[in-house]
């Protein structure tokens, strides 16, 4: 029963094609991201969402279009992939009040 | 603009040794301040975490220093075991007012390898 999950674990997939990363939590979370995590092991908040109502948009290109259809859910679209968007993508959750933030085990895109 | 920085980039330590990981922050409004670990093919976790009025926690092994005056913190893993071999994130976070929601800016991790 993993608290965070996301899918797919692996994609490979050729430059300039569109593809989408879906994430969900059966914790009961309001608060939901999406970070980025480079090569050199970096972590960068992209986007928070706060029962279902965009809170955090780094500066991040306008390709990566999250989507939330509710509070357990918020999936990660990325049209015309670059070689650039090579990483690893988690998505995380929280409670409003709570400082912790759980992980799921990311979701590893290589883009050729 | 990197908000906190962390070094060393890298650690090798014997068992039984104490590694110790720094952290400095530059944002004064931060006011939490956790350490994540992360085994790899895996997400980060949350280890230990501290509040800026106090000077020290500790959670088994593991102890968090914190100096408010030179907003530095630090992580000491005590009698460290191969098994603590991981990357450590240190991070900080401010709450977005009215939105209950969390930014966590985080350090650029080190990598601690523990040997046998």
């Amino acid at each position: 029963d993993t608290a965070v999950s996301q899918t797919p674990k692996y994609l490979v997939t050729q430059m300039g094609n569109d593809k989408s990363i879906k994430c969900e939590q059966n914790l009961g979370h309001d608060t939901m991201y999406w970070y980025k995590q480079d090569s050199k092991k970096f972590l960068k908040i992209m986007f928070s969402y706060n029962n279902k109502e965009l809170i955090i948009n780094e500066t991040v290109p306008n390709r990566f279009s999250p989507k939330s259809p509710d509070k357990a859910h918020l999936n990660l679209h990325i049209n015309s992939l670059e070689l650039g968007d090579s990483a690893v993508y988690f998505c995380a959750s929280s409670r409003p009040s709570g400082n912790t933030i759980y992980f799921g085990e990311g979701s590893w895109l290589t883009v050729v | 603009q990197q908000q906190v920085k962390q070094s060393p980039q890298s650690l090798i330590v014997q068992k039984g040794g104490i590694p110790i990981i720094n952290c400095a922050y530059e944002n004064t409004a931060f006011d939490y301040f956790p350490w994540y670990q992360q085994f790899p093919g895996k997400g980060p976790a949350l280890l230990i975490a501290i509040r800026p009025d106090v000077s020290e926690k500790k959670e088994g092994r593991f102890t968090i220093s914190f100096n408010k005056s030179a907003k530095q913190f630090s992580l000491h893993i005590m009698d460290s075991q191969p098994g603590d071999s991981a990357t450590y994130f240190c991070a900080a976070s401010i709450e977005n007012s009215g939105a209950g929601s969390y930014q966590l800016t985080f350090g650029k991790g080190t990598k601690l390898s523990v040997i046998p």
